[in-house]
């Protein structure tokens, strides 16, 4: 597709089971962030995949996230043993190698509600 | 530790008017910035960008303007459209490492008829 696809759009899920949140981003595209944006808050880094590289998984609040990326293209983020507290929108971005003028190209997000 | 700030959760303004939205930021390794513009239910959209070397960028009705010793910036929409109306993120990226964004709390700007 043209832009980067996430899915689902929507998730509830009860506390203490796992979610997986998709992205696809655009062909091509080298560089691939997860960020989150929590109610009133500015979006948060999570995990940066960038080529073949070891990802930047500096900004992953805990070890029940996680994330891949197979084949350089989909990603998936894993949270295990869902809190209310990762109650988010979660946004997946992809960029080429960072070219600074445009930035990244962002999802739509996956809105996550932790019930 | 807040890197990147919007101390104005929101603003509105008249359309046809001048919008002016700041930012603040505390880390002087800071050397590229951005401002996104997201509507509701979709992912943030790239705005306007600045370097560092610069002090102004404008692209037809937005102007972003730097003030590196203050670490300021700011946007300036004119004249304001109701489809302006969205949240303003502003963002920044590390020196020699841009492949993390930095982004601000974001303002809600609301342009009245």
């Amino acid at each position: 597709g043209a832009g980067v696809s996430q899915s689902p759009s929507n998730k509830v899920t009860e506390k203490g089971k796992d979610v997986e949140l998709r992205c696809d981003p655009i062909s091509g595209h080298t560089a691939l962030y997860w960020y989150r944006q929590s109610l009133g808050q500015g979006l948060e880094f999570l995990i940066y995949f960038q080529g073949n590289s070891a990802p930047d998984k500096s900004g992953l609040p805990s070890d029940r996230f996680s994330a891949e990326r197979t084949g350089g293209s989909v990603s998936t983020l894993t949270i295990q043993r869902t809190q209310q507290e990762d109650s988010a929108v979660y946004l997946c971005a992809s960029s080429f190698t960072w070219e600074g003028d445009n930035g990244y190209t962002f999802g739509s997000g996956t809105r996550l509600t932790v019930v | 530790d807040q890197q990147v700030k919007q101390n104005s959760p929101s603003l509105s303004v008249q359309e046809g008017r001048i919008s002016i939205l700041n930012c603040d930021y505390t880390n002087s390794m800071f050397d590229y910035f951005l401002w996104y513009k997201k509507y509701p239910a979709e992912g943030p959209t790239f705005l306007i960008s600045i370097s560092s070397i610069k002090d102004k960028n404008e692209d037809g009705r937005f102007t972003v303007f730097l003030n590196k010793s203050a670490k300021h910036l700011s946007l300036h929409i004119v004249p304001s459209q109701p489809g302006d109306s969205a949240v303003y993120f502003c963002a920044a990226s590390p020196r020699g490492g841009a492949q993390k964004l930095v982004f601000g709390q974001g303002t809600r700007l609301t342009i009245n008829p």
